[in-house]
């Protein structure tokens, strides 16, 4: 089993409209949970941080079940520039530093 | 905003060679990683250093790689003999807290 599976996309949608991705985990040790963007060819960028209360930042909700195992991110009122690659991201603590386990991630495209 | 950078961009070398790869962190991070992704895959983690020694490393990084911060600043990544599948990104990343880490604009490694 993948340590941390994701829809397997691509996702093509329009402009303005709301798309939705999800993410398992297998390790019920992990500690913290989060969302990166990749655009082609490019560096991970933190996207947002999960937590179990939920949290929203703009246009971007996420959310975290731990009983599941499940993480989501929401994404309302879509842009052009939202086109790129979902990484769900889970830490382990390791040594003394936490290592991250990056999901295959999921290719959002949207279209004008 | 305080960044990671990383040099050079793009890296090709012969198979057999050395190379290393450089970063330089964010300034007050005490946490540094090494992660890579060879294209079409996920991230994979490599490596974490904090307190000036290794705190966990992954099966990819095995006795042909090593880390060093030779000075207060650099990090760096060589690799003693490339082989035609080391052909990745390379990402460096840092950490204040050991949790939310910002990641460098990788280096693309080309073993021919």
């Amino acid at each position: 089993r993948k340590e941390v599976e994701q829809d397997p996309g691509p996702f093509n949608v329009p402009e303005g409209a709301t798309v939705a991705f999800n993410c398992t985990y297998s390790n019920s040790a992990s500690q913290s949970f989060f969302w990166y963007r990749q655009d082609c060819r490019k560096e991970p960028k933190l996207l947002m941080s999960v937590y179990s209360s939920g949290n929203e930042d703009g246009r971007f909700t996420a959310q975290l079940n731990r009983a599941s195992q499940y993480i989501s991110l929401l994404i309302r009122d879509s842009k052009l520039s939202d086109s790129a690659t979902y990484l769900c991201v889970v830490t382990s603590l390791s040594g003394s530093a936490r290592q991250l386990t990056f999901g295959s991630g999921t290719q959002l495209t949207v279209l004008p | 905003e305080p960044e990671v950078t990383q040099t050079p961009s793009h890296q090709v070398t012969q198979m057999g060679q050395e190379v290393i790869l450089r970063c330089v962190p964010i300034s007050n991070h005490l946490y540094f990683y090494w992660y890579r992704q060879i294209l079409g895959q996920k991230v994979e983690f490599l490596v974490s250093f904090y307190n000036n020694e290794i705190s966990e490393k992954s099966e990819i990084f095995d006795d042909q790689f090593s880390v060093e911060r030779p000075d207060g600043s650099n990090f760096t990544l060589k690799i003693r003999s490339t082989k035609l599948e080391d052909s990745a990104m390379y990402f460096c990343a840092s950490s204040d807290s050991g949790d939310t880490q910002y990641f460098g604009p990788g280096t693309r490694l080309t073993v021919l």
